[in-house]
């Protein structure tokens, strides 16, 4: 079954520490995966897509990394800013069937 | 830059009232999705269209129908508002399902 699982559901971190999220994936074939940001009530936008031979993706304080013989991402964001607070949405396409297959989220939140 | 537009940030609608959801994009792309998301459970495809007056059903295409008249445009119709269609609708449109999918900033519908 094409699925894709991020961990963890929710995230606390204080300002200005490091995190890391999970993206665990079996869609097949595998095309890219993609990590999204959405802020609460406002539409999901794009921070990086992955192919498969791409190692590691950074885009300012957000680097992605993807392993695609364990099939698995992460994203990991640098010296948290309070507008890092968001729902951080893993997504892999399913070229057969033209979908997306969404992750639920990782909401995280940084305290000051 | 890719804008993907949609015509409401908030409604609120009666039970029974036939609703419509409009999105626009401005970049050509052959591929729009309707979606809609609830807390717990990510993103889930109601519809989707591949081109002008073609369309596809996705994992929960009840209770919905869509018009593609024109390849911008692409709008979901609630043919009878039900208080369980109460949901944030998110509008994407693609230029395939592997390349890059913009969002529209959502539309906040509560149904009473």
């Amino acid at each position: 079954k094409n699925q894709v699982e991020q961990s963890p559901q929710s995230l606390i971190i204080l300002e200005g520490k490091n995190c890391t999220l999970q993206c665990n994936y079996t869609v097949s074939p595998f095309s890219n995966l993609r990590w999204y940001k959405q802020d609460t009530g406002r539409g999901p936008v794009s921070l990086t897509i992955m192919t498969f031979s791409e190692n590691t993706k950074s885009n300012g304080r957000y680097t992605a990394t993807l392993d695609a013989d364990t099939k698995q991402s992460s994203l990991h964001i640098t010296a948290s800013q309070l507008s890092d607070s968001a729902s951080y949405i893993c997504v892999v396409p399913m070229e057969y069937g033209n979908k997306l297959v969404f992750g639920a989220g990782t909401i995280l939140r940084v305290k000051s | 830059d890719v804008k993907v537009t949609q015509s409401s940030r908030y409604l609120v609608k009666r039970t029974g009232e036939k609703v419509f959801l409009e999105c626009v994009q401005d970049m050509d792309h052959e591929n729009m999705f309707w979606y809609r998301q609830d807390p717990g459970l990510g993103l889930r495809l109601i519809y989707f269209s591949y081109d002008v007056k073609m369309k596809e059903k996705g994992d929960i295409p009840e209770g919905y129908s869509v018009s593609r008249e024109k390849k911008e445009r692409f709008s979901l119709i609630l043919e009878s508002a039900s208080t369980n269609q109460t949901s944030m609708y998110l509008c994407a449109s693609s230029w395939a399902v592997t390349t890059e999918a913009f969002f529209g900033q959502g539309t906040r519908l509560t149904v009473v």
